[in-house]
């Protein structure tokens, strides 16, 4: 299995730009989970899905964050408008359909650099 | 509140010198517990997980963690460290019977040097 696939890996934007970050969560797993990584905060979990269904969203960190699943092997994140502030490493990570406990299989990520 | 605590942000070992991560936990249950790894500009890898049966988890990359119920901990250990070690440790945890996923803890960077 080729394992969470995300794109891009790097991205580059203006302030104010629409960004969309890209994931295909590992064959078979029911659960897809975004997170978001910097310096300050750490590790937070933004937002996850189960069977394509947004379940949780309070991490969420505004309105100007986004997320679809529109089918088992594909979501985004979108990010409308971008701020400097929204800057980090994104991840997306996958889990098994009748483990909410248990392990997430992380994507490389995608690093966000807001100018 | 369900919570993980890392207290060490970053430590330094020699190569070849033994390794102990701390973690404990706060939950009214004994959880689901992880370690992962996030070696620079990757995204976490899963070292070992503990559900239930023998509190000593072997996991990969020569890598072990001990559950201990009486200290709410899991401490992870190498007993010899390789200078491709360097890298977050990140220790995570679940209720078994919740409806919420991990939790992670801030993580704990290690260093090696010569």
């Amino acid at each position: 299995d080729a394992g969470v696939i995300q794109s891009p890996r790097h991205e580059v934007t203006e302030m104010g730009q629409e960004v969309t970050l890209r994931c295909k969560p590992i064959s078979g797993h029911d659960y897809l989970f975004w997170y978001r990584q910097t310096m300050m905060r750490g590790l937070e979990l933004l937002i996850y899905f189960n069977n394509n269904v947004p379940i949780d969203d309070s991490g969420m960190p505004e309105d100007r964050f986004s997320a679809k699943m529109p089918n088992a092997s594909f979501s985004t994140l979108k990010i409308q408008p971008s701020e400097p502030r929204d800057s980090a490493v994104y991840f997306c990570a996958s889990s098994w359909r009748t483990e909410l406990q248990g392990p997430q299989y992380f994507g490389p990520g995608t690093r966000l650099t807001v100018l | 509140a369900q919570s993980v605590t890392q207290p060490d942000i970053h430590i330094t070992v020699s190569e070849g010198a033994s390794l102990e991560l701390r973690c404990n936990y706060s939950y009214g249950a004994t959880p689901y517990l992880f370690w992962y790894v996030q070696s620079p500009g990757q995204g976490l890898q899963l070292l070992l997980k503990y559900f239930s049966g023998d509190t000593l988890v072997q996991g990969i990359k020569g890598f072990e963690a001990e559950f201990k119920r009486s200290q709410s901990s899991f401490n992870l250990r190498k007993p010899s460290v390789h200078w491709s070690d360097a890298a977050e440790y990140f220790c995570a945890v679940v209720h078994p019977l919740g409806n919420t996923p991990l939790v992670f803890g801030k993580g704990t960077r290690l260093s090696v040097i010569a």
